[in-house]
């Protein structure tokens, strides 16, 4: 167990709807980054936040966005959904943003789109 | 330009045996973190092992080590001893640390993972 928890484990949806993933990350830990992975793109970074402040951004789509709160908890929102963003969400959370601090991953939360 | 390289789409090994699975980075950075994490069918993402790169020893973390030669910017993990249970995919993964770095925050760079079999 990561101590990273993510809810839902799995969501099915349609195209042209909006979604919420939700990430805890581990005691302590102030940094939460999210991640997707699909069979085409691999692991992509998305976005990443630091004790509530956006801190740097990956490969996201303008249709996607995320925000921490300050109880540390993150939200991935999704919208407009299309079928290519099918894929496992995952979060992960490290103490900072340091180089040698490894980020311990959540679950995922698994996305299909009909 | 890919940061992370794994050459090994898949590799099958015998259980008690040991393993190298290869990892090749690009850096211009002085300062990187690389990491392994192994993904079983189930989905989740589980950290094994870091190597920094002042580390001057290369890291071990029970039956995982990584033979890191930063000469060759290559960071090979090995598994001895194998277990059916390290059937799985591995990622290698790279944190660049410094300027070049400024956009991602950190953020690691995986490779495309290598699936690794054991048989009994």
């Amino acid at each position: 167990d990561s101590g990273v928890t993510q809810t839902p484990k799995h969501l099915i949806t349609a195209t042209g709807q909006r979604v919420t993933l939700r990430c805890s990350p581990r005691s302590g830990d102030l940094s939460v980054y999210w991640y997707q992975q699909s069979l085409d793109q691999g692991l992509q970074f998305l976005i990443q936040y630091y004790n509530g402040e956006e801190r740097a951004k990956g490969n996201i789509l303008e249709r996607f966005s995320a925000q921490q709160f300050p109880d540390l908890h993150s939200e991935l929102n999704l919208s407009s959904l299309e079928l290519g963003d099918s894929a496992l969400y995952f979060c992960a959370s490290s103490v900072g943003s340091l180089p040698n601090q490894p980020q311990h991953f959540g679950d995922g939360t698994r996305l299909s789109i009909l | 330009a890919q940061k992370i390289t794994q050459t090994q789409p898949g590799m099958f090994v015998q259980e008690k045996e040991a393993v190298t699975l290869d990892c090749t980075y690009d850096t211009s950075d002085p300062s990187y973190g690389l990491f392994w994490y192994k993904q079983p069918s189930s989905g989740e993402m589980i950290f094994l092992i870091y190597q920094g790169s002042y580390d001057q020893q290369n890291a071990t973390e029970g039956r995982y080590s990584l033979n890191f030669q930063k000469a060759r910017k290559s960071a090979n993990l090995v598994i001895s001893a194998s277990q059916l249970g390290d059937s799985a995919m591995y990622f290698c993964a790279m944190r660049e640390g410094g300027s070049s770095n400024s956009n991602s925050g950190y953020a690691l760079n995986f490779g495309k993972g290598t699936s690794l079999l054991v048989t009994p």
